[in-house]
């Protein structure tokens, strides 16, 4: 079956550090990816998405790359702020559409000024 | 506009006792979705509405939980009788017609459940 392995946190930077949260997949076909975040008492959201091969997910300075070669969708932001303290959980979903999604444990990130 | 809302946020009960947490998705919203976040994993999904229907309830424990969603809008998940394991935080998630499939899914703040 579908599973999402994520990199073991917490994990603690300074502001303006370099992020990269590591995920990697096991899925047959092509499954659509994403990065969900949970603030500090609020609900999860969406981050970011890539649904094939190749495609690169962005938002508010984030990005994640869909390589299928190496079942990976490593999470990136060149310079951490305060506020993006937060969980964050990869996902994916089946290739067929309107499958439920797989989540990963989640890591939390934790900024220091 | 209006996100999805939860009840109650806290609930602490003691084992063999039920529970009951209800769940509003956003206006419009036709899918809904209830996952339960154990301490320390992911959500795992234990079941999703189309409307009033059920397309997928195989990792409900159905000896012991249920769930309905009448009328298509507001569902109600409940335990009953709740065990130690039980413990986790249940969280519930509509998405709009084409969200499904596109994987946005729109979560509430959750439902923070302990059993004694």
């Amino acid at each position: 079956g579908n599973s999402v392995t994520q990199m073991e946190g917490p994990v603690t930077l300074s502001e303006e550090a370099f992020l990269t949260i590591n995920c990697t997949y096991t899925a047959t076909g092509y499954p659509s990816l994403f990065w969900y975040v949970q603030y500090p008492g609020e609900g999860l959201q969406l981050l970011l998405k890539a649904t094939k091969a190749d495609d690169k997910g962005s938002n508010k300075g984030f990005e994640a790359t869909y390589r299928k070669e190496t079942t990976s969708f490593h999470l990136e932001k060149g310079s951490v702020q305060v506020s993006d303290s937060a969980v964050y959980f990869c996902a994916l979903s089946g290739n067929f559409g309107n499958e439920k999604l797989t989540f990963g444990t989640g890591t939390r990130l934790t900024i220091i000024p | 506009e209006a996100g999805v809302a939860q009840s109650p946020r806290y609930k602490i009960i003691e084992k063999r006792q039920s529970v009951a947490f209800w769940c509003n998705p956003i206006s419009g919203h036709a899918t809904l979705y209830w996952y339960q976040q154990i301490l320390g994993q992911g959500p795992k999904l234990l079941i999703q509405f189309q409307n009033n229907g059920v397309v997928d309830d195989s990792q409900l424990p159905k000896d012991r939980f249920s769930a309905e969603r009448l009328k298509g809008v507001d569902s109600t998940l409940k335990i009953q009788p709740a065990k130690l394991e039980d413990s986790a935080v249940y969280l519930c998630a509509s998405s709009s017609p084409g969200g499904a499939i596109t994987g946005e899914l729109f979560f509430g703040e959750g439902s923070r459940l302990t059993v004694l």
